[in-house]
């Protein structure tokens, strides 16, 4: 499974674009790029995921380069409930009903504190 | 989307007792569930799969007979921390692999203490 690295912390303000790079210098072919967002003292939750290129949702977008090793999730003007633990994970996930092969394995993440 | 309760979301026991913990996937079906724990401050680490039907496979490190895992049915699983110390207090969450393309679901965590 690949290794990621990501910064240990950000801090940003209202209204702000956050931008997190992640690197996973060792990505395999058949790796997806998975962004989840904890709080304290709750389940992480799906961000946003990607294979190449970019992928956007309502709430992120997400940069993959062409040689896919790091990705950047960018989140548009965060308010001060975007303030969490984001992190970045890479692993082989077949997508399907039911069930999956691989399992996710989490880094450090990255602290987002946004201020008013 | 897919929805992972997990339960209890807090429970404090005393040394030597056994605590069980439930996941369950309520609108789909899981033949897989991944059983995290979480010390504070610090990242998710995988500790075990379970796997319906068949026996749970744990990660290095991670005692079989302290956490014993069930996969009883295609939406329930159970961590059971048998004869819990002080040290087994953390933050334990559960995990259902990704159905479409939302990534994997988490259940909310249990907090268990250990007194």
């Amino acid at each position: 499974l690949a290794k990621t690295t990501q910064p240990i912390s950000m801090d940003s303000y209202e209204g702000q674009e956050v931008n997190i790079t992640c690197s996973h210098n060792n990505i395999a072919t058949n790796d997806y790029i998975t962004w989840y967002q904890q709080f304290p003292s709750q389940g992480p939750r799906f961000i946003i995921q990607g294979y190449k290129t970019k992928v956007t949702n309502e709430v992120a977008s997400l940069f993959i380069p062409a040689d896919r090793k790091s990705s950047t999730l960018s989140l548009p003007r965060v308010s001060l409930s975007d303030t969490a633990v984001y992190y970045c994970l890479v692993g082989a996930v077949t997508l399907g009903y039911g069930g999956s092969q691989g399992n996710l394995i989490f880094g450090k993440g990255t602290k987002l504190s946004v201020k008013p | 989307g897919a929805v992972v309760s997990q339960h209890p979301s807090r429970v404090i026991c005393k040394s030597g007792t056994s605590v069980k913990i439930e996941c369950r996937s309520l609108d789909f079906q899981a033949t897989t569930m991944f059983w995290y724990r979480q010390f504070p401050k610090q990242s998710l680490m995988l500790m075990a799969t379970s796997n319906e039907g068949s026996k749970a496979t744990y990660e290095q490190g991670v005692e079989k007979d302290k956490f014993l895992i069930n996969h009883a049915s295609l939406t329930l699983s159970t961590l059971t921390v048998t004869s819990a110390h002080p040290e087994d207090s953390s933050f334990y969450i559960c995990s259902a692999p990704p159905r479409g393309d939302y990534g994997y679901t988490f259940g909310s965590g249990t907090r268990l203490t250990v007194v």
